[in-house]
């Protein structure tokens, strides 16, 4: 079980708006503080599509946002595409050198 | 920036593979590579982390003494060699570079994957 806590799926249809939170994020330096997003759509290569909790790499859309509150950290997709569709994980760096992945989630676009 | 992987295949249980991961579009020696892992029907796994210059390696706990991680700082290439192979180690394995942010260190790039399938 992974330290970092995401929900299986979510749903939405195009145009919508859909939030996937990522539960464990701590503020203590000593735990996963600066989460990272990734989007895994089947049979391709993950991408990272959000740093350090709220930063978009050069390249990835707008419609990709990243949030934190307390404990949670929150990826939103605005805008829903077709193509949107993929697996999304949560990531932190640990003190141990080493990266823990969440569960994923996997969304489905009605 | 481009990363292909290659070497995986079907190999029996108790047996060794070894995987490579060609990098180019960036000077790869000013990177650490990370290796990751994703079993079938399940999330991704992080296996291994190699600092640029290859001076610290670190591993899961679920490959360490069993797979060893090195890179050539030449030939851009990265490697995975995976002895003693498991049942459960079957996965699609991905090389994916480090990038050392102000605040964190995350996976920037990732390759396409390479399948390894451990079967009898």
């Amino acid at each position: 079980q992974s330290a970092l806590t995401q929900p299986a799926s979510v749903s939405g249809s195009p145009g919508q708006s859909i939030t996937i939170s990522c539960t464990g994020v701590s503020s203590d330096i000593n735990h996963y503080k600066y989460v990272s997003w990734y989007q895994h759509p089947p049979g391709k290569a993950p991408k990272l599509i959000i740093y350090e909790v709220s930063n978009r790499p050069s390249g990835v859309s707008s419609r990709f946002s990243g949030s934190k509150s307390g404990n949670t950290a929150s990826l939103t997709i605005s805008g829903l595409q077709a193509d949107d569709e993929a697996d999304y994980y949560c990531s932190s760096d640990t003190i141990h050198n080493s990266v823990v992945f969440g569960g994923g989630t996997r969304l489905t676009v009605l | 920036v481009q990363l292909v992987e290659s070497g995986g295949g079907l190999v029996r249980p108790g047996g060794s593979l070894r995987l490579s991961c060609a990098a180019s579009g960036f000077t790869f020696s000013g990177h650490s590579m990370n290796w990751v892992r994703q079993a079938p029907g399940k999330g991704l796994e992080w296996i291994s982390h190699i600092r640029s210059s290859g001076s610290a390696i670190y591993y899961a706990d679920s490959v360490k003494g069993r797979f060893t991680t090195s890179r050539d700082n030449v030939d851009n290439t990265l490697y995975l060699q995976m002895n003693n192979l498991r049942d459960e180690d079957t996965a699609v394995y991905y090389c994916a570079r480090g990038y050392y942010g102000s605040l964190s260190f995350f996976l920037d790039y990732w390759g396409q994957g390479t399948l390894v399938s451990v079967s009898s």
